[in-house]
């Protein structure tokens, strides 16, 4: 079947810090790849995605590879801010399936000043 | 303008009552989707609906009933309620997901339902 893994939380980093959250994945036919962010008490933003093998998400200084050697889309951010702290989810959706999102368990990151 | 809303925020009840949830979209989108978010945070579909079409109906009880009676509405009917069904229940929509899978979704902020 379809499933995502990410990194057990919380992750927990001081400002400026580099971040990386890993994601794997396992599916069946050739899935898209997201990451969602969800910050406290709101709902999920899209944050980037890939649709293809060696495509490069990026969106406010985060990115993410899909490594289909791998069956990976770990998320990456060059320097956190305390704004970013939120829980991060990686998914997938297969095509033909109705574009359902198939999440991971969600990563908890804090960032402190 | 909110793309995604639901109605309540809130809603605390006690066991065996029949409640409803509110999903509205003013993003013209075709698919409409409910998912689930457990007290770990994690986030299961429930529902899928395109242009009023039932097309995703993933193992769940036959207590929950969903109800799309146009294309920017789907609500979600909770019969029987039991200790269990306490989570954050989302609603979610995107364009039309019939020919492909890799269409954001928008979400909505989410119902926090406690069951006493």
């Amino acid at each position: 079947g379809n499933s995502v893994t990410q990194m057990e939380g919380p992750v927990t980093l001081s400002e400026e810090a580099f971040l990386t959250i890993n994601c794997t994945y396992t599916a069946t036919g050739y899935p898209s790849l997201f990451w969602y962010v969800q910050y406290p008490g709101e709902g999920l933003q899209l944050l980037l995605k890939a649709t293809k093998a060696d495509d490069k998400g990026s969106n406010k200084g985060f990115e993410a590879t899909y490594r289909k050697e791998t069956t990976s889309f770990h998320l990456e951010k060059g320097s956190v801010q305390v704004s970013d702290s939120a829980v991060y989810f990686c998914a997938l959706t297969v095509y033909n399936q109705g574009g359902k999102l198939i999440f991971g368990q969600g990563t908890e990151l804090s960032v402190k000043p | 303008d909110t793309a995604v809303s639901q109605t309540p925020k809130y809603l605390v009840t006690q066991m065996g009552n029949d409640k409803s949830i509110k999903c509205e979209q003013n993003l013209g989108h075709d698919t409409m989707y409910w998912y689930k978010q457990d007290s770990k945070k994690f986030l299961k579909i429930m529902f899928s609906y395109n242009n009023k079409e039932l097309i995703i109906n993933e193992t769940v009880p036959n207590r929950f009933s969903p109800k799309s009676p146009d294309k920017a509405h789907l609500n979600l009917h909770i019969n029987s309620l039991e200790l269990g069904d306490s989570a954050v229940y989302f609603c979610a929509s995107s364009q039309d997901v019939v020919a492909g899978g890799s269409n954001e979704q928008f979400f909505g902020p989410g119902t926090r339902l406690t069951v006493l």
